[in-house]
C-alpha cells in the first residue's frame, strides 16, 4: 500500500464548475498537507499548505484536511480552463522528507 | 519571490557521458535542496536530500556513486549524472527550501530533461 493515494484522473470539467480532488494517506504521523500544480513540463507550484486538520481558503482555493479519516482535499470554485494542469497531493510529517501523491490530471473545458 | 531556476533546462547526451545540472536559489538562501527524479504521468520520486557543506542523503535505491550531489553553496546545488545510460533519461527537477522553520515550503525549479541516446 501506497504511503499516499491519489486518483490519476484524468478529471474533466466546464468552465465554472466546482472541483473536488482528494488524497488519502496511512501514515497518521503526517502534519503537513499541501497540495502543488504542475503544468506540463514544468516545476509543481506550492498552492496551498495546511497543517494539522482544518479548512484553509485562498480566493478560489479551499483546503480540507480530515486526520480522523487520513483524507484531504482541494476544491476549486469557478474552474477556468488556466486551471488545466495536474494537482499533486503532499504530506510530511516533521522534519524534510514529504512524500507526494501522484497527481490529478485536470482539464477545464471553456 | 522565492524563485528557483535550474539549467540546461533540457539536455540531450550520449551513453556513457557525464551530465551535470544545476539548481540555484536566486532570491534566497537555501541550506537544503532536494532532487527528484519524475516519469511520465507519474509523482515526484525523491533522489536525495543535499545539505549545504555536508553530504547529500540518498533515498534507498538511488546510486550515489551514479548520482553526484554536491551543494557547495546557500544557492547552489548540483546533480551530475555520471555515465548515463537510456534508462536515466528522465525529468529531473529541484526544490529548495528557505528554512527549517518552514520544511512544508519546497520551491520547485522547472526541471531538466535528460535524454540519453
Amino acid at each position: 500500500q501506497k504511503e499516499v493515494e491519489q486518483d490519476p484522473g484524468p478529471l474533466s470539467v466546464p468552465e465554472g464548475a466546482i472541483v473536488s480532488l482528494n488524497c488519502t494517506y496511512s501514515n497518521s504521523a503526517f502534519q503537513y498537507f499541501m497540495w502543488y500544480r504542475q503544468y506540463s513540463r514544468k516545476g509543481p507550484e506550492l498552492l496551498m499548505y495546511t497543517y494539522s486538520s482544518g479548512n484553509k481558503e485562498d480566493g478560489r482555493f479551499t483546503a480540507q484536511v480530515d486526520k480522523s479519516s487520513k483524507y484531504i482535499s482541494l476544491f476549486i470554485r469557478d474552474s477556468q480552463p488556466s486551471d488545466s494542469a495536474t494537482y499533486l497531493c503532499a504530506m510530511m510529517s516533521g522534519g524534510f522528507k514529504t512524500i507526494f501523491g501522484a497527481g490529478t490530471r485536470l482539464f477545464v473545458k471553456a | 519571490g522565492a524563485v528557483v531556476s535550474q539549467h540546461p533546462s533540457r539536455v540531450i547526451c550520449k551513453s556513457g557521458t557525464s551530465v551535470k545540472i544545476e539548481c540555484r536559489s536566486l532570491d534566497f538562501q537555501a541550506t537544503t535542496m532536494f532532487w527528484y527524479r519524475q516519469f511520465p504521468k507519474q509523482s515526484l520520486m525523491l533522489m536525495a536530500t543535499s545539505n549545504e557543506g555536508s553530504k547529500a542523503t540518498y533515498e534507498q535505491g538511488v546510486e550515489k556513486d551514479k548520482f553526484l550531489i554536491n551543494h557547495a553553496s546557500l544557492t547552489l546545488s548540483t546533480l551530475t549524472v555520471t555515465s548515463a545510460h537510456p534508462e536515466d533519461s528522465s525529468f529531473y527537477i529541484c526544490s529548495a527550501v528557505p528554512g527549517p522553520q518552514s520544511s512544508y515550503e519546497q520551491y520547485f525549479g522547472p526541471g531538466t530533461r535528460l535524454t540519453v541516446t
